[in-house]
């Protein structure tokens, strides 16, 4: 089956611009989860959904980042004012359910200028 | 110190080589460990996936988890040049919550 996508692939904007980064997960999965991914810091965990649960926003790096998820499926990660340090390769993960692995889209690579 | 360790490599075999990456861990708490490989410019894609100590074989691939020494391992048989990429180990308290993940170890197998 189709597995976990993420649109746009590729991202390059201008320092103090907004993003929207569009993740859709397995459909049927209940959880979904952002990671970011950079050269000096790995991989790293931003926020976390769970069926209708409060999400678990305790990665999230500052307040310029935001994530919904509607319906319980599409997820739309927001970077306000973006600075240089935010470029990085953004991963969206689902999994069935809380005591299951996690499976991976392909990634939002964003390059603020 | 970071919660996962990965040495980053590169680690460089020959094709048909057993390969043995490690990880080590700091949190205790940790009770599911993870093993994902990622090829260049994709995403991480789960390779094994296990709970507490012991090991888990799947064809060539072998997952050894020792908690007692916060300690996993993934081997690797008969490598071939297709499984060259970056391979990242990551532990959570419990598979539905975030991962944490080790820096990655880059492998390469030559022919």
């Amino acid at each position: 089956g189709a597995g976990v996508s993420q649109s746009p692939s590729n991202k390059v904007t201008e320092k103090g611009k907004d993003v929207e980064l569009r993740c859709d997960p397995i459909s049927g999965h209940t959880a979904l989860y952002w990671y970011r991914q950079s050269l000096g810091q790995g991989l790293e965990f931003l926020i976390y959904f769970q069926g209708n649960s409060a999400p678990d926003k305790s990665g999230l790096p500052s307040d310029r980042f935001s994530a919904e998820r509607t319906g319980g499926s599409v997820s739309t990660l927001t970077i306000q004012r973006t600075q240089q340090e935010d470029s990085a390769v953004y991963l969206c993960a689902s999994s069935l359910g809380v005591h299951n692995e996690q499976f991976f889209g392909p990634g939002t690579r964003l390059t603020v200028l | 110190q970071k919660e996962v360790e990965q040495d980053p490599g590169p680690l460089s075999v020959p094709e048909g080589a057993i390969v043995s990456l490690n990880c080590t861990y700091s949190n205790s708490a940790f009770q599911y460990f993870m093993w994902y490989r990622q090829y260049s410019r994709k995403g991480p894609e789960l390779l094994m996936y296990t709970y507490s100590s012991g090991n888990k074989e799947d064809g060539r691939f072998t997952a050894q988890v020792d908690k007692s020494s916060k300690y996993i391992s993934l081997f690797i048989r008969d490598s071939q040049p297709s499984d060259s990429a970056t391979y990242l180990c990551a532990g959570t308290y419990n598979a539905g919550n975030m991962l944490t993940f080790g820096g990655g170890t880059r492998l390469m197998v030559k022919p």
